[in-house]
């Protein structure tokens, strides 16, 4: 198993450019979600999915779309990169336990950004 | 609300102390779940222990020690005899509800902790 993985793990964008960061799992896990990390912040939600077809926003959605047409993938869209979009981003995998608590908790990677 | 607080910034320790993270959560829900991650200089993510609200039994994993205490919001992390590899930013989260069970997580603002030899 490949577990999480997040392409790309570099970017620079220029403002008002938009891209793909792109997440898949191969671990057949329901949820599937989208965290920022800054300084000092921890990390945020940003949105989440719970299954194919469904997703709902986190704590900080605006500037960001998503959608997740099969199990596997979960792309994150900047539709109009801004400079407050700087920020580290990773992928997230959630399956859900059937039993005491084991490890069902994946991060990918993570993708910095750099918007200028 | 649901809100994680580790009040910690930064901890600095000599290698072979032992130390404690401190967490404290609040959450309206009876059923959640409580984490704790690890962030190596390498940035990655490593998950270590995942708790239910309806099992405060403490647990040990090797050197790694966790307190559950229900009745203060806590879920303190303890590391004995601290190592160089433990430097890293360490991070709370929660999350609320039986199906929820990581999908949406509240992260605390970390802790960085630097061991020195």
């Amino acid at each position: 198993n490949a577990g999480v993985t997040q392409t790309p793990k570099f970017q620079v964008l220029k403002t008002g450019q938009s891209m793909t960061l792109q997440c898949a799992q191969d671990m057949n896990h329901e949820y599937m979600s989208w965290y920022r990390q800054d300084p000092g912040m921890g990390l945020r939600l940003i949105h989440y999915s719970v299954g194919a077809g469904i997703t709902d926003q986190g704590e900080v959605p605006n500037g960001y779309n998503v959608s997740r047409s099969t199990t596997e993938d979960f792309p994150l869209r900047l539709l109009s990169a801004a400079p407050s979009q700087t920020s580290v981003y990773f992928c997230a995998s959630t399956g859900r336990s059937r039993g005491p608590s084991t490890d069902t908790q994946y991060f990918g990677p993570g993708t910095r950004l750099t918007v200028l | 609300a649901q809100k994680v607080t580790q009040a910690q910034t930064e901890i600095s320790v000599v290698e072979k102390e032992d130390v404690t993270l401190d967490c404290v959560y609040e959450t309206r829900d009876t059923t959640y779940y409580l984490f704790w991650y690890k962030q190596p200089p390498s940035g990655e993510l490593v998950f270590l222990i995942r708790r239910n609200s309806f099992d405060e039994q403490n647990e040990i994993s090797g050197r790694y020690s966790w307190n559950f205490q229900k009745s203060t919001s806590s879920f303190n992390f303890t590391i004995t005899a601290s190592q160089v590899v433990d430097s890293a930013v360490y991070f709370c989260a929660l999350s609320e509800g039986f199906y929820n069970q990581g999908g949406k997580l509240i992260f605390g603002q970390g802790t960085e902790l630097s061991v020195k030899p």
